[in-house]
């Protein structure tokens, strides 16, 4: 089992891009949530998905967007990018049934916008 | 609010000595407490959880609620535990997790 894989593992965009990063989540697992973890800081809760649909989401403007597909895979859209945007960004997979064993995480998909 | 706090940025202890990372949190409800971890190049993951009040590689921790504090603690620090902590906090509502802003753990032989 890879767990959790995340692509591309570097991007680097120039600001009023749009990017799109995408995760396959560990196998057995039906729920895919989005972490953006800037230098020297600990992971922040973007959104999460679960059944194709934004279940939660956190404190993080409509320029951040997902969408999860029937495999459970998932995409993490931002558009019009801005310099405060590069950051790691963190797919972490889980079962819906289990979150409370905690989640998978991916490696991440670091993020530079110049 | 819920928020997690880690006070110190990074800890320095030598092999053998003990070490206690410090987490306080902040939330209404009962909480549900994690510790991760990430070595060196590696992805971060889970080192243990307050539910099931184990032991892993020799990291304890006890959720006081009096405190609102979850320190990770361990008698007889090695080389091996040097990495970046994370204490996280996971509400009752939803599935997402709010993170302190972790400490470096530098165990010095």
């Amino acid at each position: 089992d890879a767990g959790v894989t995340q692509s591309p593992t570097h991007l680097i965009k120039t600001r009023g891009q749009q990017v799109t990063l995408r995760c396959s989540p560990k196998s057995g697992h039906d729920t895919v949530s989005w972490y953006q973890q800037a230098l020297g800081q600990g992971p922040q809760f973007i959104f999460q998905y679960y059944e194709e649909e934004e279940r939660q989401r956190g404190n993080f403007p409509d320029r951040f967007s997902g969408h999860q597909f029937p495999n459970y895979s998932s995409e993490l859209n931002v558009n019009a990018l801005l310099l405060g945007d590069s950051a790691l960004y963190l797919c972490a997979s889980s079962f819906i049934g289990t979150a409370n064993y905690g989640y998978t995480f991916g490696s991440g998909t670091r993020l530079t916008v110049v | 609010a819920q928020r997690v706090t880690q006070p110190e940025k990074l800890l320095s202890v030598f092999k053998g000595a003990p070490v206690e990372l410090k987490c306080n949190y902040s939330y209404s409800g009962s909480p549900e407490l994690f510790w991760y971890v990430q070595y060196s190049r590696q992805r971060l993951q889970l080192l243990l959880r307050h539910i099931s009040r184990e032991s892993i590689k020799g990291f304890t921790a006890d959720l006081n609620k009096g405190e609102t504090s979850f320190h990770l603690k361990k008698p007889f620090a090695q080389e091996e535990d040097s990495a970046m902590y994370y204490c996280a906090l996971k509400n009752n509502y939803g599935q997402n997790f709010v993170f302190g802003p972790g400490t470096r753990l530098s165990v010095l032989p």
